[in-house]
């Protein structure tokens, strides 16, 4: 299957400061990227979608100012998590589909966040 | 609004005891049903899509399949390899989101 990556997998920030994530798809151009926030023992939920060169459509109860998503090029999407608090420790997960007439979305490594 | 229901939440087997996972779905036309394996602290890896009712597909010891109303993950003869979260979910017709299910956590003992 296609592959996406993610980086990092791991970060740990101080509370106050913002943290970048990034996906990238490596071997596929990706016109649409998601992210999605995983909890402990819970299911992913869908934060935003993002599509190369327009900006991002955020799920409901998402905020926008806080959680910054670029898709600049057709195989990179970044997160921007601003001003980040511990609440907002949580493992984050970017997928990319393969085409528009694609259905299959691959999935990144994730990135665990922890906000001290 | 679309759901997703998976069955058992866990599951344990012996290494050899085969069995299922259940997903049933409510769904304004179904574009896809995917099942998808998940290691801890690691992102979903792609197993199968289902497109229609009686569509079936296999993989080494997993073979998925598909009703109008569920689909089921069927294990044959697992390996303590197999143990993971195994997730399901539906993407509707005209939107390009997923929908996920909560996950079947499956542990198989050698």
């Amino acid at each position: 299957g296609a592959v996406v990556s993610q980086h990092p997998s791991r970060v740990i920030c101080k509370s106050g400061t913002s943290v970048k994530i990034e996906c990238r798809s490596l071997d596929f151009q990706a016109t649409t990227m998601f992210w999605y926030r995983q909890f402990p023992k819970k299911s992913l939920m869908l934060m935003a979608t993002s599509n190369e060169g327009s900006k991002a459509t955020y799920e409901q109860g998402v905020e926008k100012d806080k959680f910054l998503i670029n898709h600049a090029s057709l195989t990179l999407s970044t997160l921007t998590v601003t001003s980040a608090h511990p609440e907002d420790s949580s493992f984050y997960i970017c997928s990319a589909r393969v085409g528009p007439g694609n259905t299959e979305a691959f999935f990144g490594q994730g990135t665990r966040l922890t906000v001290v | 609004e679309d759901q997703v229901t998976q069955s058992p939440e866990a599951l344990r087997l012996q290494e050899g005891e085969s069995s299922s996972l259940n997903c049933s779905y409510t769904v304004s036309g179904l574009r896809g049903l995917f099942w998808y394996r998940q290691d801890p602290g690691k992102g979903p890896e792609f197993l199968f899509t289902l497109y229609s009712a009686g569509e079936e597909k296999e993989k080494e010891r997993l073979k998925a399949t598909l009703t109008k109303k569920e689909s089921f993950l069927h294990i044959t003869a697992p390996k303590p390899e197999d143990s993971a979260t195994y997730l399901c979910a539906v993407s509707r017709a005209g939107y390009s989101t997923l929908t996920f299910g909560k996950g079947t956590m499956l542990l198989v003992s050698p």
